[in-house]
């Protein structure tokens, strides 16, 4: 079983409707956990980290959920340019340099 | 302020060659991360360096990878004898430290790989 597991998707979203989609974790030594975005042959962009209370940027909302072991990301009046592949990814409290991340969720805003 | 930056952008080169991929971190940075990205997966973990030392090279895969940053900025990762498998895109990222940690990793442009 991977470590970080997401639903590859694609979600199909229409402009200006709300999508949410959770990335799951196995290993409960997990401590800090961050979203980021990722376009076609470009890198990862940071889009949030995720903090234990949540947290909210603009249209995006975070949530950890550390009993059942998922972190989620909810995008509001979706976009157009909200089109991306969304990448979580996991740091473990006992290897701080090492971020494992997902294989990525794809998010696809249709006019 | 200038991002991560990676040279080059994209590198081809045939079976057995030797390659070295450049990265230049943040400004002030002293942490520095390698990953390798394969098509329709998530980033992979190489190495990461906290100052010139590798803290942790557990995701280098087999030794004919290395990577070095002598003066503490610059890293260099270095693949001997490539394999047509080592086709990827190559990430680097870089983060500040933190008391107990380090933040939040900002990623390079990358470098695509392709091996003949």
């Amino acid at each position: 079983r991977k470590e970080v597991e997401q639903d590859p998707g694609p979600f199909n979203v229409p402009e200006g409707a709300t999508v949410a989609f959770n990335c799951t974790y196995s290993n409960s030594a997990s401590q800090s956990f961050f979203w980021y975005r990722q376009d076609c042959r470009k890198e990862p962009k940071l889009l949030m980290s995720v903090y234990s209370s949540g947290n909210e940027d603009g249209r995006f909302t975070a949530q950890l959920n550390r009993a059942s072991q998922y972190i989620s990301l909810l995008i509001r009046d979706s976009k157009l340019s909200d089109s991306a592949t969304y990448l979580c990814a996991v740091r473990r409290g006992d290897s701080w340099g090492k971020l494992q991340f997902g294989a990525g969720t794809q998010v696809v805003v249709t006019p | 302020g200038a991002g991560v930056s990676q040279t080059p952008s994209n590198k081809v080169t045939e079976k057995g060659k030797y390659v070295e991929l450049r990265c230049d971190p943040i400004s002030g940075h002293t942490a520095l991360y390698w990953y390798r990205q394969s098509l329709g997966q998530g980033p992979e973990f190489l190495i990461y360096f906290q100052g010139t030392g590798a803290a942790d090279d557990s995701g280098l895969p087999n030794d004919r990878f290395f990577a070095v940053r002598p003066e503490g900025s610059v890293s260099t990762l270095k693949i001997q004898r490539t394999e047509r498998g080592d086709s990827a895109m190559y990430l680097c990222a870089s983060s500040s430290s933190l008391a107990g940690g380090v933040g939040e990793q900002f990623f390079g442009p990358g470098t695509r790989l392709t091996v003949l």
